[in-house]
């Protein structure tokens, strides 16, 4: 049973570019969850996704940051025009059911931003 | 901000238990204990979870004392791949339908 999946795992924009990451959660998982881990820095919950619906986006910046999770395919966290303040490596986690379930990682998506 | 306190960095010998410290004094009685730990460069792996009762898994075991305003995490026979940081999280309903709080963790070191 794969884990999750993100990629790229290195993604590197000048300043002004988009960026999209994407993360394929574990077989049989409908829950993704995002979170973002500056330099030197712990983990920040950024947006929590299941299935075509935005749960919670508490932790999302309110500009340039959008999250999505369609009923085919990847969840895809898409930063536009990104800022040198971008560049921090992003994980994707995910868990089968919501309540009661583990969230498993990723191995993250590193953004340098130029 | 994370709800638990837990050392900055602790140090163990190869072969020895490493017994990580968490004080979560304020925790909910429907929110649970977990620990993951990161090593460098790689993504969050979890580790053990428990509500009330002592738990262990392959990895390791987990102690919470009776009042559940803190616990234990136990790594019985610790290798040089343990060298990770170390976090212990709060979290309601098994961690599944929130996002988690990281704070700073542990950072443990392995000393061969």
């Amino acid at each position: 049973n794969a884990g999750v999946m993100q990629n790229p795992r290195h993604l590197v924009r000048r300043r002004g570019q988009e960026a999209r990451l994407r993360c394929s959660p574990m077989k049989g998982h409908s829950h993704v969850y995002w979170y973002r881990q500056l330099p030197e820095e712990g983990l920040k919950f950024m947006v929590y996704l299941q299935k075509e619906n935005i749960i919670d986006e508490s932790g999302m910046p309110k500009e340039r940051f959008s999250a999505e999770f369609p009923k085919e395919g990847p969840s895809i966290l898409r930063i536009q025009q990104v800022v040198r303040g971008d560049s921090a490596a992003y994980f994707c986690a995910s868990s089968p059911l919501a309540g009661g379930e583990t969230q498993y990682f990723g191995p993250g998506t590193r953004l340098l931003v130029l | 901000d994370a709800k638990t306190t837990q050392p900055t960095s602790m140090d163990c010998a190869e072969g020895r238990a490493a017994n990580l410290p968490c004080n979560h004094s304020t925790i909910s009685g429907n929110e649970y204990v977990y620990w993951y730990r990161q090593i460098h460069s790689q993504g969050p792996q979890y580790i053990i979870h428990g509500l009330k009762n002592n738990e262990t898994n392959e990895m390791a075991s987990l102690i919470i004392t009776e009042d559940r305003k803190s616990s234990t995490l136990i790594l019985p026979h610790a290798t040089l791949r343990d060298t990770a940081v170390y976090y212990c999280i709060e979290s309601r309903a098994g961690g599944g339908a929130d996002g988690l709080t990281f704070g700073k963790g542990t950072h443990l070191i392995i000393q061969p």
